[in-house]
């Protein structure tokens, strides 16, 4: 099956700094990438994803880029602000025949940590 | 949209006695996902719905599981019986299951805690 590897598993920087977070996976099938952040006790949320189709997506602060030769890709987060520590979860899933949808395969997740 | 909606959002109880966790997706979703989030292991995929039928629950741990979904509204996951190493998070998110890569959206969890 899907194995997703995300480092650094905590990661601080400073406020106003960049943050960059990368993820591999195994599957060449795999096709969809979401980027999930969890602050405590709270549930995931969904802040970009991206389709193999694309090389890169940006939305605001956040980027994510995608190589799909090297099977890697990575959350960037500019002008990081205090508000953004939280555990980032990196994913990556494929189209699941039997079922006709996306299983989601999560990364161990990064603890970021933005000191003001 | 009222979002994903769980129940209980904490349990304690004791080792042995069994265990409902309860879910409702976002209307309109025909996708339902059960997970299980621990510091140890992360956050696993447990077992999933496609228009209420379970389609994939390799990740259900042990048989003490068991996952229902009787229409596109409910779902419920049953532990028993219980055992102290089943704490832990329990998540359940939903999606559109159509085009690639649907988000998927999830609820507030239910923390529960076996003592």
């Amino acid at each position: 099956g899907e194995n997703v590897e995300q480092h650094p598993s905590t990661l601080s920087v400073q406020e106003g700094d960049s943050a960059v977070i990368k993820c591999t996976y195994s599957d060449s099938a795999s096709n969809y990438f979401p980027w999930y952040k969890q602050e405590l006790g709270k549930r995931p949320q969904l802040i970009i994803d991206i389709r193999s189709n694309v090389g890169e997506k940006k939305d605001q602060r956040i980027a994510v880029t995608l190589n799909k030769t090297a099977k890697h890709f990575s959350l960037h987060i500019t002008e990081t602000q205090p508000e953004d520590s939280a555990v980032y979860f990196c994913a990556a899933s494929k189209f699941d025949g039997r079922g006709s949808n996306y299983k989601l395969t999560f990364g161990k997740g990064t603890l970021l940590t933005v000191n003001p | 949209d009222a979002g994903v909606i769980q129940s209980p959002r904490h349990e304690v109880t004791e080792m042995g006695q069994e265990v409902t966790l309860r879910c409702k997706p976002i209307s309109g979703h025909n996708s339902l996902f059960w997970y299980r989030q621990t510091m140890m292991r992360g956050l696993e995929l447990l077992i999933y719905f496609n228009n209420n039928v379970p389609i994939d629950d390799s990740g259900m741990p042990e048989d003490r599981f068991s996952a229902k979904m009787p229409n596109a509204s409910f779902s419920t996951l049953k532990i028993q019986p219980s055992e102290p190493r089943d704490s832990a998070v329990y998540f359940c998110a939903s999606s559109l299951r159509q085009g690639v890569g649907q988000p998927q959206h999830f609820g507030d969890g239910t923390r529960l805690s076996i003592l």
